[in-house]
């Protein structure tokens, strides 16, 4: 099983400023990757899959990097609305796991 | 307009079984893999199980041997029968229609409680 370890756990940023989540993998993710939002109560939305592919509907300011172990989901200016927790997720031979989720809050 | 909706769940004692559903449509659904993810209350998300549109199933290592994963195409549902289930099990369970090794659709979840 890969295990997906996401830094910082709480992320505390203003309205405006760039947010940048990380998520290691303890080995290589050869599959897919992907990122979610999931804000009080509702369930998980996909924002970027495929490591960098924004799904439908989510705004530019989202984008996602990575290979091999390290990825990034950088917002590049923070929005009142994206204030929320933040997953990652990897499937190698259609075994998938979650990162147990960075916190943004606001400052 | 995609939509899931889960049901089934509900309180059930340590050693009992419970059958969830989940009722697509919006989609074809027999051309897509589903899956079942739980989250524990004020933690974080799990995958429990998978099946895709060939009928294979995978499930992750905590429910193996406990949780059988099904769907009948012919009424668009997808299922996740639940047996000697314990206090760790209690969750929101999710369904998600699977999509380039993500789930990009989510159901509201059902919620499944298990205590004495």
């Amino acid at each position: 099983e890969i295990v997906l370890t996401q830094s910082p756990a709480t992320l505390s940023l203003s309205p405006g400023e760039r947010a940048t989540l990380s998520c290691r993998a303890s080995r290589s993710v050869s599959g897919y990757f992907a990122w979610y939002q999931q804000k009080s109560g509702q369930a998980p939305r996909l924002l970027i899959y495929d490591t960098s592919t924004r799904a439908t509907g989510i705004p530019a300011r989202f984008s996602g990097s990575g290979s091999g172990t390290d990825f990034t989901l950088t917002i590049s200016s923070l929005e009142p609305e994206d204030f929320a927790v933040y997953y990652c997720q990897q499937r190698s031979n259609w075994l998938y796991t979650f990162g147990q989720g960075t916190r943004l809050e606001i400052k | 307009e995609v939509q899931l909706l889960g049901s089934g769940g509900g309180l059930v004692q340590p050693g009992g079984s419970l059958r969830l559903s989940c009722a697509a449509s919006g989609f074809t659904f027999s051309s897509y893999a589903m899956s079942w993810v739980r989250q524990a209350p004020g933690k974080g998300l799990e995958w429990v199980s998978g099946i895709r549109d060939s009928g294979s199933t995978y499930y992750a290592d905590s429910v193996e041997g406990r949780f059988t994963i099904s769907r009948d195409n012919s009424k668009n549902t997808l299922y996740l029968q639940m047996n000697s289930l314990r206090a760790e099990d209690t969750a929101k369970y999710y369904c998600a229609k699977g999509e380039l090794g993500a789930f990009d659709q989510w159901g509201q979840g059902t919620l499944v409680t298990v205590s004495s």
